[in-house]
């Protein structure tokens, strides 16, 4: 099926710096979501994008849905332990409702 | 915010048996739900949109025999995976959308991880 490109996979930082990840698709989607998995639980939503070029923030995390609506990126800035967890990307065609993901960021991070 | 609850949080079952997967939303009525299954280190994959007080529709290469979906109320849908087998062993994830929300509205519950020996 459908798949988003999410990259990095994994990432290793010290404590305090930023970090950056992105989605890509071939396709357009009409809504990009970021989710953060922790371990043995269900995702949670983090942020919501619904139009192209929209910049939202959530706290120290900000996240962008592309122009082409084809991408967005979520940043977080000076991270803290309890930021350890998968990030997933999703994108949602209009009027299906399904949500597509992509394969996740894990992040990991130094004390 | 609304409150999706999964029973059990875990099960482990032999070869052949089958298993029920609950999913409740606790709060508000869902007249959709999603089934996922995830493979450890890997993403969520939708395995079949559950509708209230009609049939699944399941996600291409998802066997319908297999994973029975029954949405009999506003606030429960059950998944039962029937026959397991070992490569049926996955985290089962379902999350339930809100009906006067936003498209995107789904809340995810926190999994179920099912073993099968």
């Amino acid at each position: 099926g459908q798949q988003l490109n999410q990259s990095p996979q994994s990432m290793f930082i010290q404590e305090g710096e930023d970090v950056s990840m992105n989605c890509t698709s071939s396709s357009i989607f009409n809504t990009w979501l970021w989710y953060k998995q922790d371990p043995g639980e269900g995702p949670v939503l983090l942020i919501a994008l619904y139009k192209a070029g929209e910049l939202t923030s959530n706290g120290r995390l900000t996240a962008q849905f592309g122009i082409t609506r084809k991408d967005s990126f979520l940043n977080i800035s000076a991270s803290i332990p309890s930021d350890v967890g998968i990030y997933f990307c999703a994108g949602q065609l209009g009027g299906a409702q399904k949500l597509v993901f992509g394969q996740g960021t894990r992040l990991t991070i130094n004390p | 915010g609304a409150v999706v609850s999964q029973h059990p949080s875990w099960v482990i079952c032999k070869s052949g048996t089958s298993v029920k997967i609950e999913c409740r939303s606790l709060d508000f009525q869902a007249t959709t739900m999603f089934w996922y299954r995830q493979f450890p280190k890997q993403s969520l994959m939708l395995m079949a949109t559950s509708n209230e007080g009609s049939k699944a529709t399941y996600e291409q290469g998802v066997e319908k025999d297999k994973f029975l979906i029954n949405h009999a109320s506003l606030t429960l849908s059950t998944l039962t995976v029937t026959s397991a087998h070992p490569e049926d062993s996955s985290f089962y994830i379902c999350s339930a959308r809100v009906p006067t929300g936003a498209d995107h509205e789904q809340y995810f519950g926190p999994g179920t991880r099912l073993t099968v020996t």
